[in-house]
């Protein structure tokens, strides 16, 4: 069954600075991995999808993928204010989506 | 774009009471639908997963008994939480791939349940 272990629990940057978030996942299987972020009072968006390993970049967000060291992480360059949120890992465990703990990050004006 | 509508917003039931939820697809024909359970220290759990015309699959600890899903067609589901007791209180979400890029899920903003 995957099993998700995100770091760190919490993260404070200032405002421009580089915010990076890590996930490791168990099943050696898991093809399909996200990155999704949570504001407050609102559901999970899907903010990145990453499926071969190496980097992607969209913006200010880059993801990286490393199968074989079942590692995924998210760097988020020149923070802002309004990316403080909650932000989540996930990968696919067979038929289902399995979520990482997650990891609140405060950008600092 | 592809939106997912979840009614209502937040609930409080008395405990042992029951409460339905409502999960909408708009823009997107939701095949199969995704619940989740977000506890009061943000942590998922998948608590079903619907397509529609083939049987609801239940995860470890979830029974049809006490979460029966309804999903009648490719653009609405529902949910009821029977008999809700403390334990269930959480931000229960509704997530749904749209089809393309890869069956990404997108989410509701979530029914948030208080139990008294």
């Amino acid at each position: 069954q995957q099993k998700v272990q995100q770091s760190p629990e919490s993260l404070i940057v200032p405002e421009g600075g580089m915010a990076s978030l890590n996930c490791t996942f168990s099943d050696r299987n898991s093809q399909y991995f996200w990155w999704y972020r949570q504001h407050s009072g609102e559901g999970p968006k899907a903010l990145m999808s990453i499926f071969s390993n190496g980097d992607k970049k969209e913006g200010r967000f880059t993801a990286h993928l490393n199968k074989a060291s079942l590692y995924v992480s998210l760097h988020i360059k020149d923070s802002q204010p309004s990316d403080s949120a909650l932000y989540f890992c996930a990968g696919t465990g067979g038929y289902k989506v399995v979520f990482g703990s997650g990891t609140r990050l405060l950008v600092s004006p | 774009g592809a939106l997912v509508y979840q009614y209502p917003r937040r609930t409080i039931c008395k405990s042992g009471t029951s409460m339905r939820m409502e999960c909408q697809a708009v823009g997107f024909q939701a095949t199969s639908v995704a619940w989740y359970r977000q506890s009061p220290q943000k942590t998922f759990e998948l608590i079903a997963l619907s397509t529609v015309n083939s049987a609801i699959k239940y995860e470890q600890n979830f029974t049809q008994e006490k979460f029966p899903i309804s999903h009648p067609n490719l653009s609405f589901s529902s949910m009821t939480v029977l008999n809700a007791y403390l334990e269930d209180r959480g931000l229960y979400l509704c997530g749904a791939p749209t089809g393309s890029s890869q069956n990404t899920l997108y989410f509701g903003a979530g029914t948030r349940l208080s139990v008294l």
